[in-house]
């Protein structure tokens, strides 16, 4: 198994232009996540899925969309990038929800400038 | 979610015990506590969860008091390798909870020579 996978590693974005950061698990998990971090902060929770087709909006959802067409697949779209979105994004999933264990991706750096 | 404090930051000889405080004074009798550590801007990674009871596992202990207002982490025999930030997490599983986690600060543990 390859885990939980993101692309790309890194990416400088310029204010104004949109992205999609991919990530990819081949456990078959129906839970998934989306998390950013801040530089010296803790991880907050962006957009998560129980399942394919459906969504929900974490702590701090403003500026990004998901979709979850697959159960493999939940990409985070990035709309009209600002500064304030320069972070690191993990993404993670679970067969029972991250309070049962699971597993992170490497992550994604992104610079907007 | 109940409020966690951890200490900043620890220090521990490798070879040695490296005990970590979590206090959780306002827990609910259904939330869990849970441990992630994040080593070097990598991907959290579980280590371990626990209700009342001690709990062990091939990474490390967790000693929930009595009262369950706080716990501690323990790696019994630390290396180098285990230097990371370490985050305390209570949360109820199951329900609309659907497994997210908060996660705070941390405590940053460096284990030295």
């Amino acid at each position: 198994n390859a885990g939980v996978t993101q692309t790309p590693k890194f990416r400088i974005l310029k204010i104004g232009q949109s992205m999609t950061l991919q990530c990819t698990q081949d456990m078959n998990h129906n839970y998934m996540y989306w998390y950013r971090q801040d530089p010296g902060m803790g991880l907050k929770l962006i957009y998560y899925s129980v399942g394919a087709g459906i969504t929900d909006k974490g702590e701090v959802p403003n500026g990004y969309n998901v979709s979850r067409s697959t159960t493999e697949d939940f990409p985070l779209r990035l709309e009209l990038a600002a500064p304030s979105q320069t972070s690191v994004y993990f993404c993670a999933s679970s067969s029972t929800g991250l309070a049962g264990g699971g597993y992170f991706g490497p992550g994604t750096r992104l610079t907007v400038t | 979610d109940a409020k966690t404090t951890q200490p900043p930051s620890m220090d521990c000889a490798e070879g040695r015990a490296a005990n970590l405080p979590c206090n959780h004074s306002t827990i609910s009798g259904n939330e869990y506590v849970y441990w992630y550590r994040q080593i070097h801007s990598q991907g959290p990674q579980y280590i371990i969860h626990g209700l009342k009871n001690n709990e062990t596992n091939e990474m490390a202990s967790l000693i929930i008091t009595e009262d369950r207002k706080s716990s501690t982490l323990i790696l019994p025999h630390a290396t180098l390798r285990d230097t990371a930030v370490y985050y305390c997490i209570v949360r109820i599983t199951g329900g609309t909870s659907y497994g997210k986690l908060t996660f705070g600060q941390g405590t940053i543990l460096t284990v030295h020579p």
